[in-house]
């Protein structure tokens, strides 16, 4: 069965400064990769997909993130923190082979510090 | 600009009381879900409704029933609360069928006593 593992729950960094979140996925045969972000009480915002073709991905707000298969994983970043990125940040695959269904992380709450 | 709206946000219930959660979308989307977020568990997906007039379970379908009325509506019911239902409950809806969640209602947090 496929699966999704963030690293480390919460992630603080400074205003400005570089944002790395961590995901790494189990899967057999290449999935589809997502990142949604989730502003408090409020549902989820895709960020960004991965499906096929250039393994950089580029979403909203300024974030990116890189498919690498040697790896398993595909990491959110963005080069510059602003206040209002503090969220928590879900990653997720979902695969054919299974109906296309969500399967998410447990999430990493990123706090931005002034 | 209303999007996926869910009633009621916030909602208390007795251990064994039933309760049906409603959600609406106005974006003429095929594909709709429910899911529900616990702590350190993520989403977990309960039913999905690839279609008007079909569902189908997800990961943790126990304990709930849906029902897809039309093509904008998509509710959940708990015939008989329990507390291990106490969790934060997200509907959400895609434009193509089968295709992965796109919008994301802001939630109905529930409480089972």
């Amino acid at each position: 069965a496929q699966s999704v593992t963030q690293l480390g729950s919460h992630v603080s960094v400074s205003e400005g400064a570089l944002v790395l979140l961590r995901c790494n996925y189990s899967s057999s045969v290449p999935p589809y990769l997502f990142w949604y972000v989730q502003y408090p009480n409020q549902g989820l915002q895709l960020l960004l997909k991965y499906t096929t073709g250039a393994t950089l991905v580029k979403g909203i707000n300024g974030f990116e993130a890189e498919f690498k298969k040697s790896e398993t994983s595909f990491h959110l970043t963005k080069p510059s923190a602003h206040m209002s990125d503090a969220a928590e940040y879900f990653c997720a695959v979902s695969q054919m082979e299974y109906g296309n269904k969500l399967v998410f992380g447990a999430g990493t709450i990123l706090r931005v510090k002034s | 600009n209303a999007g996926v709206t869910q009633t009621p946000k916030f909602q208390v219930l007795k251990t064994g009381q039933s309760m049906t959660l409603q959600c609406a979308q106005d974006m003429n989307h095929n594909s709709m879900y429910w899911y529900r977020q616990d702590p350190g568990m993520g989403l977990r997906l309960i039913y999905y409704s690839a279609s008007e007039g079909t569902t189908d379970k997800g990961e943790v379908p126990n304990g709930y029933n849906v029902s897809r009325l039309n093509k904008r509506e998509f509710s959940l019911r708990l015939e008989s609360a329990a507390p291990s239902q106490t969790s934060v409950y997200f509907c959400a809806s895609s434009a193509q069928t089968s295709a992965q969640p796109q919008h994301f209602g802001d939630g109905t947090r529930l409480s089972i006593l």
